[in-house]
């Protein structure tokens, strides 16, 4: 079974650019999130989508979008990126259910501004 | 507002030797509390989880200790090996899990001969 996986695996962008990142979820797996991990801290939560609707919202800038589509893949958008934006992105796919099943991570993409 | 903290930072431990990693959280509608265990340069993978309706859940090696009352969860590891150097994080969530995880900021375990 293919795991969560994530692309490009590495990237590299100019200050001022943009740039969207992609994440396929676990098959059957409805819900996919997004977080973003600095070097040398925990994963920090972006955003949370089930059956395409927006199920959360972390405290990150307007510049940060998402999308979820009909086959449940999911694209991450950051505009007018930033040094601090330079981090590991995170997607993560969960089976829902009434007793949760927690989530399974991809192994990210590496985003570095310069 | 950090609602998840971890300790310690790091960790050394000889191998055979039990590992112990501690949490706390602030906010008691959390109801699922995962540890993932990350390798530089991967995703951080799903260790062993807990609700809190038991005190204790064991899964070979790894057991993770909750007490309700003081807020507080820990990792244990017993007879550590060197393949369990990697950075573990704390984690809770609330709605058994299917809402956001918020972390704790990790612990970088080394295990030494």
């Amino acid at each position: 079974d293919a795991g969560v996986t994530q692309s490009p695996t590495h990237l590299i962008k100019t200050r001022g650019q943009q740039v969207t990142l992609r994440c396929s979820p676990i098959s059957g797996h409805k819900s996919v999130s997004w977080y973003q991990q600095v070097l040398g801290q925990g994963p920090q939560f972006i955003f949370q989508y089930y059956e395409k609707e927006e199920r959360g919202r972390g405290n990150f800038p307007d510049r940060f979008s998402a999308r979820q589509f009909p086959n449940y893949s999911s694209e991450l958008n950051v505009n007018a990126l930033l040094l601090g934006d330079s981090a590991l992105y995170l997607c993560a796919s969960s089976l829902e259910g009434p007793r949760g099943y927690g989530y399974t991570f991809g192994s990210g993409t590496r985003l570095t501004v310069v | 507002q950090q609602q998840v903290k971890q300790s310690p930072q790091s960790l050394i431990v000889q191998k055979g030797g039990i590992s112990i990693i501690n949490c706390a959280y602030e906010n008691t509608a959390f109801d699922y509390f995962p540890w993932y265990q990350q390798f530089p340069g991967k995703g951080p993978a799903l260790l062993i989880a807990i609700r809190p309706d038991v005190s204790e859940k064991k899964e070979g090696r790894f057991t993770i200790s909750f007490n309700k009352s003081a807020k507080q969860f820990s990792l244990h590891i017993m007879d550590s090996q060197p393949g369990d150097s990697a950075t573990y994080f704390c984690a809770a969530s609330k709605d058994f899990g299917n809402e956001k995880l918020t972390f704790g900021t990790g612990t970088r375990l080394t295990i030494i001969p």
